[in-house]
């Protein structure tokens, strides 16, 4: 594997259902981030990890839990979801957060994430 | 705060022609980096061209190429003989260290 992988690529789930978004970058990054991607909506970014500590946290509702064990792995949970959370997640890496010359985002294929 | 402003919806351009997609952002911090990324049909997004704010020189990257104006906070990206394999959307970004802030996205079609 190469770059950054996601998986699931697609995901069908209920307002009640708990599941989880996987994320591997293979690039030696020190900086994870997960993004929400929306039709006719700029990239929201969600969440930043800087060597495993959570550094950002945009004002995202509480049903999106992120959690980062390792430098390389990032995780979305996901519980009680909402039919407006629907939309491609999309998870990123970068060298070093903080300074511009080292935060070009890397970016995965994304999650197609449907609630119903 | 920071934007990122991108006009032009949807674009088309012939093969083999040259087309220029539009990019405004604001900012009030001096160290920063401007970006295009591109993001075909069902493909990951990847990467097209970067510039650094305190260069004045434009970057270049094969076929495109930007004209970065700083006073006037532009950014655009000029694809030249544009090929089929440009159809995609394409997302301005800003990153100023703290935070990373992309445009709305202009969906280009390049037509045989």
């Amino acid at each position: 594997e190469t770059g950054v992988t996601q998986t699931p690529r697609h995901l069908v789930m209920g307002m009640t259902n708990k599941k989880s978004l996987k994320c591997e970058q293979h690039l030696g990054h020190n900086a994870m981030y997960w993004y929400k991607q929306s039709a006719k909506k700029p990239l929201e970014l969600m969440f930043v990890y800087s060597l495993e500590e959570r550094v950002e946290n945009n004002s995202v509702p509480s049903r999106f839990s992120p959690e980062c064990p390792n430098s390389s792995h990032l995780f979305l949970h996901l519980h009680t979801l909402q039919p407006e959370d629907s939309a491609l997640y999309l998870c990123a890496s970068s060298q070093a957060w903080g300074d511009p010359s080292y935060n070009e985002q890397f970016f995965g294929p994304g999650t197609r994430l449907t609630v119903l | 705060a920071q934007t990122v402003t991108q006009s032009q919806p949807e674009m088309s351009v012939q093969e083999a022609e040259t087309v220029t997609l539009s990019c405004t952002y604001d900012t009030s911090e001096s160290n920063y980096y401007l970006f295009w990324y591109k993001q075909p049909p069902s493909r990951q997004m990847i990467l097209v061209i970067r510039q650094e704010a305190y260069k004045q020189q434009n970057a270049t990257e094969n076929r495109f190429s930007v004209n970065f104006q700083k006073a006037a906070k532009s950014f655009s990206l000029k694809i030249s003989d544009s090929q089929l394999g440009d159809t995609a959307m394409y997302f301005c970004a800003l990153s100023t260290g703290n935070q990373f802030y992309f445009g709305t996205g202009t969906s280009l079609t390049v037509i045989p």
